[in-house]
């Protein structure tokens, strides 16, 4: 099992929806749990972070924890074209020393 | 704001040449990273560092080695690059606790070896 799963898509959302990103891992001790997002052709960058059970909300992002089903997820509500890029779930690993990424959801948001 | 500066945004390479990759921050952050990013396979982990001359493999550290002499600057090499290198190479940097730092990551180094 890989330490950090993510479906690849692509999802497409229609501009106005709301876009739900799902990611797993297999650590139980995970803390802490980041998603990046990556437009075509640059780098990541941090978006959300979250460290608790829960709902983590930043303007039209949200994050969402679940630790005893060991999942994360994000939500876009009213989706922008804007917010079609590449979606990264990242886990620290090996006792917090390093970060693990998922393969990454590419969403399309359309017109 | 951070800045990780990546030394070269393009490289072209023939195959069995030595190839340096340059990252430098100037954040004064002490973890540095190298990953290196390939369609279907995401961010892959080659090496990492957590002090000036420290050093940890990551999930892929075949065929690469790192130096850290300076707190500000990371170098990937490849002893010999082969084909199968070719790939988009990202530095990014960070404070101590990565549970609580997000990483800072520079622009990438598209690398083609042929």
């Amino acid at each position: 099992q890989k330490e950090v799963e993510q479906n690849s898509g692509p999802l497409s959302v229609p501009e106005g929806a709301i876009a739900s990103l799902n990611c797993t891992y297999s650590d139980r001790g995970s803390q802490s749990f980041f998603w990046y997002r990556q437009y075509s052709g640059k780098s990541p960058e941090l978006i959300m972070s979250i460290y608790s059970n829960g709902d983590k909300e930043d303007g039209r992002f949200t994050a969402q924890l679940n630790k005893a089903s060991q999942y994360v997820s994000l939500l876009i509500r009213d989706s922008q074209p804007s917010d079609s890029a590449t979606y990264l779930c990242a886990v620290p690993t090996g006792t917090a020393s390093k970060l693990t990424f998922g393969t990454g959801t590419r969403l399309q948001v359309t017109l | 704001d951070v800045k990780v500066t990546q030394s070269s945004r393009y490289l072209v390479k023939r195959t069995g040449e030595k190839v340096f990759l340059e990252c430098v921050q100037d954040m004064d952050h002490e973890n540095m990273f190298w990953y290196r990013q390939d369609p279907g396979l995401g961010l892959r982990l080659i090496y990492f560092s957590y002090d000036v001359k420290m050093k940890e493999k990551g999930d892929i550290p075949e065929g690469y080695s790192v130096s850290r002499e300076k707190k500000e600057r990371f170098s990937l090499i490849l002893e010999s690059a082969s084909t199968n290198q070719t790939s988009m190479y990202l530095c990014a940097s960070s404070l101590r606790d990565l549970s609580n730092s997000p990483l800072h990551f520079g622009n990438g180094t598209r690398l083609t070896v042929t």
